[in-house]
């Protein structure tokens, strides 16, 4: 039982580029989310999935899409990076019965130059 | 404009004693409050939570107590161990637009002294 899992763990892109950031998660769940972590703030909610074949948009959505693939598989897509995204992103699942305790990934870290 | 406030960014503690970390909120519609533990290279992991109509709850050497008037909810972590040096975030819960909807704090770096 891997719980959430995220790859790459790095990444360094030049601006411009694009990328796609995986997550996948093993417990069942289906809620699922995409943060951000950023110096001196929160964890920022970009997109969230309530269910397979939901999604909707968060606090930071813009520059970047999401794909639920399935139950398990939730993706982060960034079309054309900036170096404003330079960030560490972070997958997270609920469960259903759960209250609010949200299972997070171990992290991406994502460097735009 | 942040909804939830954590206004010491470190602390530093010696083994053995209290850690208490504080958080203040400003919204009044939350109404559940969890502690998120960070180490480095890591993703935050639950910690311990209180409903908005307890003021107080207890797991182990962690207890986190909520003054709705004031806003304002405290962690402490007693007695505090080198294995609790880690970076603590609040968080808040609402419902929002039909979901629950979390907002985080920006987090406490906690060292505790061996």
């Amino acid at each position: 039982n891997a719980g959430v899992t995220q790859t790459p763990k790095f990444q360094v892109l030049k601006t411009g580029q694009s990328m796609t950031l995986q997550c996948a998660q093993d417990m069942n769940h289906n809620s699922m989310y995409w943060y951000r972590q950023d110096p001196g703030m929160g964890l920022r909610l970009i997109y969230y999935s309530a269910s397979e074949g939901t999604t909707d948009k968060g606090e930071v959505p813009n520059g970047y899409n999401v794909s639920r693939l399935n139950k398990r598989e939730f993706s982060l897509r960034l079309e054309s990076a900036a170096p404003s995204q330079t960030s560490v992103y972070f997958c997270a699942s609920l469960g259903r019965q759960s209250t609010d305790t949200q299972y997070f990934g171990p992290g991406t870290r994502l460097t735009v130059l | 404009d942040q909804q939830v406030k954590q206004n010491s960014p470190s602390l530093s503690v010696q083994e053995g004693r209290i850690s208490i970390l504080n958080c203040d909120y400003t919204n009044s519609m939350f109404d559940y409050f969890l502690w998120y533990k960070k180490y480095p290279a890591e993703g935050p992991t639950f910690l311990i939570s209180i409903s908005s109509i307890k003021d107080k709850n207890e797991d182990g050497r962690f207890t986190v107590f909520l003054n709705k008037s004031a806003k304002h909810l405290s962690l402490h972590i007693v007695p505090s161990q080198p294995g609790d040096s880690a970076v603590y975030f609040c968080a808040a819960s609402a419902w929002d637009t039909g979901r629950r909807a979390l907002t985080f704090g920006s987090g406490t770096r906690l060292q505790v002294q061996p």
